[in-house]
């Protein structure tokens, strides 16, 4: 049971170009999420999902984009990356959607914008 | 988001106590999480309270005051693995969405 992986682990890329991060959980969770984190700010959601098929705008969704095709995949593009999208970002699922469930987070992706 | 407030940085030494404190804003709380980090890792569950009072696991134990809007999270007998940020996470308006503090990065020195 490997929890929650994301892929890839660290990225460098230029402005403007493309790119696509991959979260997988195999806990069968309905819920999943996609943060980032920047020093001094606490996790901050981008987008998420309540399910197979479904995306939903989080608290920061500019220029991110995602889509859940598999109850077990949710993907995080970013269609012209910028500078300010230098972070490192996690994703974490959750069984259900009730606000007592504990999300359990992936080990990160760090990318930098050039 | 809402405004969650924690202190950024605090430092203790090894076998000692430390005292998170968070405050937030307590229109339409739903329940309270902390979350401990490690440096480049991955944040994970530490501790979860709805009701007021006291939540002890082990070493660590988890306060909360719903009237005054006012959690703190508890570490004893500190060990040096014990270094890390420490997230506090509070889920508002009945829904699965949590709002983040920055996080308190403890420092356990020998």
């Amino acid at each position: 049971n490997a929890g929650v992986t994301q892929t890839p682990k660290f990225r460098v890329l230029k402005t403007g170009q493309s790119m696509t991060l991959l979260c997988a959980q195999d806990m069968n969770h309905e819920y999943m999420y996609w943060y980032r984190q920047d020093p001094g700010m606490g996790l901050r959601l981008i987008h998420y999902s309540v399910g197979e098929g479904t995306t939903a705008k989080g608290e920061v969704p500019d220029g991110y984009n995602v889509s859940r095709l598999k109850k077990q995949n949710f993907l995080l593009g970013l269609e012209s990356a910028a500078p300010s999208q230098t972070s490192v970002y996690f994703c974490a699922s959750s069984l259900t959607g009730t606000s007592q469930e504990t999300q359990y987070f992936g080990p990160g992706t760090r990318l930098l914008v050039l | 988001g809402q405004n969650i407030d924690q202190p950024t940085e605090m430092t203790a030494t090894e076998g000692a106590i430390v005292q998170i404190n968070c405050t937030y804003q307590t229109s339409g709380f739903n329940g309270l999480f902390w979350y401990q980090q490690h440096a480049g890792e991955a944040p994970t569950f530490l501790s979860y309270n709805v009701l007021d009072g006291l939540e002890e696991k082990g070493r660590f134990s988890s306060f909360l005051s719903r009237s005054k809007g006012y959690s703190y999270l508890l570490l004893k007998e500190l060990q040096m693995k014990d270094s890390a940020s420490y997230l506090c996470a509070v889920s508002f308006g009945g829904d699965y969405k949590l709002s983040f503090g920055a996080g308190t990065t403890v420092t356990v020195r020998a």
